[in-house]
C-alpha cells in the first residue's frame, strides 16, 4: 500500500463550482500536511500547510484534515479557469530527517 | 517571492555533453535538498536527496554516475547530467525543506533537452 493515495483525475468542473480534492494516507504518525499547485511546465507552488486536524482557510482555499480517518481535503470555492492545474498533497512526520510523502497529483480543469 | 531558485530554467545541450543545474535556497540554509524528474503529465519522481557535508542518497534505479549531485554549500545543490543522451531530456525540479516546520518549497524547474 502506498503511503499516500490521491486520485489522479482528470477532474473537470464548470467555472464557479466548488472543487474537492482528496488524499488518503496510511501512516497515522503523519503530522504535517501540505497542498501544492503545479501549472504545466512549472515547479509546484505551495498553497497551504497545516499541522492539525480541522479546517484552515485562505481566501478561496480551505484545507481540511481528518486524522481519525487519515483523510485530507482541499476545497476550492468559486473555481476559476486560472485554477486549472495539477494539485499535489504532501505529508510528513515532523523531526524525522526530512522524509516527505507526496500524492501523485490530481489534474483539474475549470471550464469557462 | 521565490524561496528556492533553480537555474537554468531551460537548457539545450548536445548528446554526449554534460549539463549542470543549480538549486539555491534564497533566505534559509538547507542541509537537505531533493531532486526530482518529471515526464509530461506524470507525477514527480524523486531521484536523490542531496545532503550537505555527505554523499547524496540516490533512489533505486537512478544512476549515481550519470546524475552527479553536489551539495556545495548550505544554500546550493547542483545536479550534473553527465554524457547526456536524448532520453535524459526531461523536466528536473529541486526542492528544499525550510525551517521552522520544514515546509517543502520547490524550484521553478529546469527543462533539459538533449539533441
Amino acid at each position: 500500500q502506498k503511503e499516500v493515495e490521491q486520485d489522479p483525475g482528470p477532474l473537470s468542473v464548470p467555472e464557479g463550482a466548488i472543487v474537492s480534492l482528496n488524499c488518503t494516507y496510511s501512516n497515522s504518525a503523519f503530522q504535517y500536511f501540505m497542498w501544492y499547485r503545479q501549472y504545466s511546465r512549472k515547479g509546484p507552488e505551495l498553497l497551504m500547510y497545516t499541522y492539525s486536524s480541522g479546517n484552515k482557510e485562505d481566501g478561496r482555499f480551505t484545507a481540511q484534515v481528518d486524522k481519525s480517518s487519515k483523510y485530507i481535503s482541499l476545497f476550492i470555492r468559486d473555481s476559476q479557469p486560472s485554477d486549472s492545474a495539477t494539485y499535489l498533497c504532501a505529508m510528513s512526520v515532523l523531526n524525522t530527517g526530512n522524509q516527505f510523502y507526496f500524492g501523485t497529483g490530481t489534474s483539474l480543469t475549470v471550464i469557462p | 517571492g521565490a524561496v528556492v531558485s533553480q537555474h537554468p530554467s531551460r537548457v539545450i545541450c548536445k548528446s554526449g555533453t554534460s549539463v549542470k543545474i543549480e538549486c539555491r535556497s534564497l533566505d534559509f540554509q538547507a542541509t537537505t535538498m531533493f531532486w526530482y524528474r518529471q515526464f509530461p503529465k506524470k507525477s514527480l519522481m524523486l531521484m536523490a536527496t542531496s545532503n550537505e557535508g555527505s554523499k547524496a542518497t540516490y533512489e533505486q534505479g537512478v544512476e549515481k554516475d550519470k546524475f552527479l549531485i553536489n551539495h556545495a554549500s548550505l544554500t546550493l545543490s547542483t545536479l550534473t547530467v553527465t554524457s547526456a543522451h536524448p532520453e535524459d531530456s526531461s523536466f528536473y525540479i529541486c526542492s528544499a525543506p525550510r525551517p521552522p516546520g520544514n515546509t517543502i518549497y520547490f524550484g521553478e524547474g529546469s527543462w533539459l533537452t538533449v539533441v
